[in-house]
């Protein structure tokens, strides 16, 4: 079973600030990885698939890349409606695991 | 529009069952895998399980195996989730979501499949408490 470890857990950020996300595989998983983002009381929403490939509608400032173990998540221009909760999960293999999610907060 | 509305969730005791569903429409829901994940109150997304389109393949996480059960009747568009033997740990905020087969080609043209979770429900709250 694959197992992701997701970092930091959570950050403090400004309005303009790029902001980097990184989440590791406990084995190489290829480019199996999305990640999503969580509002409070809402439920996740895909932005980034295939480790690197933004989900349609998704604003340009988000960007993901990485393959293996090793990926990362960039929001390259921090805009109000970015502060939330983003987790990695990967598609390779059963059981499906999420990594423990990272807070942006407002600084 | 495509849609997924989750219902069920509620108070149970230790030890009881509840039966989660989920009615899909605007899409065409026998084509898709499906997936239920869950929130603990202030924790992290759990994925819990899938199913194949047919309903011939299921997985689980190892948490709930052996007492949780994922179903489907395509002839109504629903998803469910039979949860028996509830435990505290099992308290939280249930998703159900669409297994999407996004389409994508690497540097040499070739064609490879990334399955995601492109809709989701708005989620059912189930509370295991004495």
């Amino acid at each position: 079973a694959t197992q992701m470890t997701q970092s930091p857990s959570s950050l403090s950020a400004s309005v303009g600030d790029r902001v980097t996300i990184t989440c590791r595989a406990s084995q190489d998983i290829g480019s199996d990885l999305g990640w999503y983002q969580q509002k409070p009381g809402k439920a996740p929403q895909l932005l980034i698939y295939a480790a690197s490939h933004l989900h349609g509608g998704v604003p340009s400032r988000f960007s993901g890349s990485g393959s293996g173990t090793d990926f990362t998540l960039t929001i390259s221009s921090l805009q109000p409606e970015d502060f939330a909760t983003y987790y990695c999960l990967h598609d390779y293999d059963y059981p499906r695991t999420f990594g423990q999610g990272t807070k942006v907060e407002i600084k | 529009e495509v849609q997924l509305v989750e219902s069920g969730g509620g108070l149970v005791q230790p030890g009881g069952s509840l039966r989660l569903s989920c009615a899909a429409s605007g899409f065409s829901f026998n084509t898709y895998w499906m997936t239920w994940a869950r929130q603990a109150p202030g924790k992290g997304l759990e994925w819990v399980a899938n199913i194949k389109q047919d309903g011939s393949e299921k997985y689980y996480v190892d948490s709930v195996k052996g007492r949780f059960t994922i179903s489907r009747d395509n002839a109504k568009n629903s998803l469910f989730l039979q949860m028996n033997s509830l435990r505290a740990e099992d308290t939280a905020v249930y998703y159900c979501a669409r297994v999407d087969p996004l389409q994508y080609f690497d540097w040499f043209g070739s064609s490879y499949y990334f399955y995601a979770l492109d809709v989701w429900g708005q989620g059912t709250t189930v509370t295991v408490s004495s």
